[in-house]
């Protein structure tokens, strides 16, 4: 079975800009959940979505958006891009059903976001 | 107070050594407890996941959780090499479904 694959891996833009990251989950999984990971701060939960809906939401300001398509697939948007939006930013996939908190995720190799 | 904290080391042990990782929190809400490894350029894998207090055990690994104490610990006995990595603490609970993950610790196992 294939695994959690993000799209691009390294990604470099400059202040102002916006950006779409995107997320394909394992297969049969309709819970994908987006983190921020920082030296400073670690892993941050942003949001997560299941069947097209998003369930929970993290501490992040409204310039970083996202959505999931009836396929499951999951796309995040960061606007207005600032250089502390420099992250990887990783996506993790489960089940469903349960929130992620109760499930195992398995998470993808993340995209590499660096601002100029 | 951050709701996890977690010494990012780094801890540097010889192969074959006993390591323990520890995290604590504040939030007694917290009821799920999880041990996520992760690889330089590579996503977190789950270790290990403990609901409640009490010891779990599988192959080399060991997570311990003491709620009394909010204090939850991962042991690792006979470390290998490839056990070197960033070893992250996250946990769980209450009305709030998201998981708090501590910053990580570094982990080198020397042959």
């Amino acid at each position: 079975k294939a695994g959690v694959t993000q799209t691009p891996r390294y990604l470099i833009k400059t202040r102002g800009q916006q950006v779409t990251l995107s997320c394909s989950p394992i297969s049969g999984h309709r819970s994908v959940s987006w983190y921020q990971q920082t030296p400073g701060q670690g892993l941050q939960f942003l949001f997560e979505y299941f069947s097209e809906t998003q369930r929970n939401k993290g501490n992040f300001p409204g310039r970083f958006s996202g959505r999931q398509f009836s396929n499951s697939r999951s796309e995040m948007n960061v606007s207005t891009l600032e250089l502390g939006d420099s992250a990887l930013y990783l996506c993790a996939s489960s089940p469903g059903g349960l929130p992620p908190a109760y499930n195992e995720q398995f998470f993808g190799p993340g995209t590499r976001l660096t601002v100029l | 107070q951050k709701e996890v904290e977690q010494d990012p080391g780094p801890l540097s042990v010889p192969e074959g050594a006993i390591v323990s990782l520890n995290c604590t929190y504040s939030n007694s809400a917290f009821q799920y407890f999880m041990w996520y490894r992760q690889y330089s350029r590579k996503g977190p894998e789950l270790l290990m996941y403990t609901y409640s207090s009490g010891n779990k055990e599988d192959g080399r690994f060991t997570a311990q959780v003491d709620k009394s104490s909010k204090y939850i610990s991962l042991f690792i006995r006979d470390s290998q090499p490839s056990d070197s990595a960033t070893y992250l603490c996250a946990m769980s609970g209450g009305s709030n479904y998201k998981l708090t993950f501590g910053k990580g610790t570094l982990l080198t196992v020397n042959p």
